[in-house]
């Protein structure tokens, strides 16, 4: 079965500083993986998603992600944080029963000015 | 990119009485659609699969009778919560995927802006 782990329940950054949000994945199939984010009291919004064509996957706002087959990893890194990149953020692996994306349980990003 | 669009954003109702939240995709078809439901400080966790023109799935745990769920066409799904209660509080999302895209697990889903339900 697939699921998903993320390390850290709260990653705090200074701004300017490298983001770094930790994803790691188990799967029986070769997975399709995607990081979310989630500002308050909204729905989700897709960053990027890797789909088996190029490892090293490019998102919106600077964020990217790199799949690492041996490490089993999908870390999100943006190189310089910005206060507005503060919110929770989800990786997520498709293959759930009902084609659902399976979630981890999310990393809150703080961004200190 | 596609647009999922949930309503109410925010209700707040008084316990006993029932609850409808709308999930429509814009400008794509959705043959299925996924209703979620997130805890404070935790993930979603699925509750549901509706299917346009039949009954909807249900997760284990997940009763089918105070969660009703209706998918009448292939824009629309809706949840009503019946009999609310206030461990009902909670915050509902649902997302959908392109029915013509949607036969490859490659493609995202996309989230409506969720609806926080406090009963009370």
């Amino acid at each position: 079965a697939q699921s998903v782990t993320q390390l850290g329940s709260h990653v705090s950054v200074s701004e300017g500083a490298l983001v770094l949000l930790r994803c790691n994945y188990s799967s029986s199939v070769p997975p399709y993986l995607f990081w979310y984010v989630q500002y308050p009291n909204q729905g989700l919004q897709l960053l990027l998603k890797y789909t088996s064509a190029a490892t090293l996957v490019k998102g919106i706002n600077g964020f990217e992600a790199e799949f690492k087959k041996s490490e089993t990893s999908f870390h999100l890194t943006k190189p310089s944080a910005h206060m507005s990149d503060a919110a929770e953020y989800f990786c997520a692996v498709s293959g759930g029963s009902q084609g659902n994306l399976i979630f981890g349980k999310g990393t809150k990003l703080s961004v200190k000015p | 990119g596609a647009v999922v669009s949930q309503h109410p954003s925010r209700v707040i109702c008084k316990s006993g009485t029932s609850v409808k939240i709308e999930c429509r995709s814009l400008d794509f078809q959705a043959t299925t659609m996924f209703w979620y439901r997130q805890f404070p400080k935790q993930s979603l966790m699925l509750m549901a699969t509706s299917n346009e023109g039949s009954k909807a799935t249900y997760e284990q745990g997940v009763e089918k009778d105070k969660f009703l769920i209706n998918h009448a066409s292939l824009t629309l799904s809706t949840l009503t919560v019946t009999s609310a209660h206030p461990e009902d509080s909670s915050f509902y999302i649902c997302s959908a995927r392109d029915k013509f895209l949607s036969g490859g697990s490659n493609t995202e889903a996309f989230f409506g802006q969720g609806t926080r339900l406090t009963v009370v």
